[in-house]
């Protein structure tokens, strides 16, 4: 079955400092990976997915960036955190025989 | 995209109580399925139904698709204080890979 870790679990960031945070999926190859956000008490705002490695879709305009250098690896990245970056980052796998998305246990990040 | 739109966004009842929720999206699906998410933690499938099904059981879960309404409903029957979470649907179907997800019902339910 298909893991999802996610690295680091809470985080505390200035307002203008960069952001590195990791998705890495163990017992599947191959899946589609997908960045969601979610504000407090919201719902989920996906941000990007991926469907292979180098290939990076983005739902919405922001200064988040993502990128996919290894089949089972996805990274989160900003070069500068806004305010409005704070939130609860969660990472999913999608294995497409499975129909299920596994999701990580979260990044929550509060930028001040 | 796939999404699902859940009603209502907040339901309370007793424990011991039945909760129903909706879900209603806008394309053809494929699968519908529903997860759960816990305060603070990631979300986990609970159950998927397929666009040929009309009805699926689970332990004490029973989810509904009309297709014809674009809708479907997630009943949680003799509920429990650990059923306190927040519900979501998305469409699994093949075809799109942008699976996203409406806001949810909040649940709590109160011993």
């Amino acid at each position: 079955s298909q893991t999802i870790h996610q690295w680091p679990a809470t985080l505390v960031q200035p307002v203008g400092s960069p952001l590195s945070l990791e998705c890495t999926v163990e017992g599947t190859s191959n899946p589609n990976l997908y960045w969601y956000r979610q504000a407090a008490g919201r719902g989920l705002q996906l941000l990007f997915y991926s469907v292979g490695i180098g290939q990076i879709s983005s739902e919405v305009p922001q200064n988040l960036s993502a990128s996919r250098p290894q089949d089972r690896q996805f990274i989160l990245s900003s070069k500068k955190l806004l305010l409005s970056d704070s939130g609860f980052y969660l990472c999913a796998g999608f294995k497409a025989g499975a129909n299920v998305l596994t999701f990580g246990a979260g990044s929550r990040l509060t930028v001040l | 995209s796939q999404q699902g739109e859940e009603d209502p966004q907040a339901l309370s009842i007793q424990e011991g109580e039945n909760a129903t929720m909706n879900c209603s999206y806008k394309t053809s699906i494929n699968n519908l399925q529903w997860y759960r998410q816990n305060s603070g933690r990631g979300l986990v499938h609970l159950i998927l139904i397929r666009s040929n099904e009309r009805e699926k059981h689970s332990g004490r879960l029973r989810v509904t698709l009309d297709t014809s309404k674009k809708s479907s409903s997630l009943l949680i029957t003799a509920s429990r204080a650990a059923d306190t979470a927040s519900y979501f649907c998305v469409d699994s179907g093949a075809g799109s890979y942008q699976l996203t997800f409406g806001k949810g019902t909040k649940l709590s339910v109160i011993p």
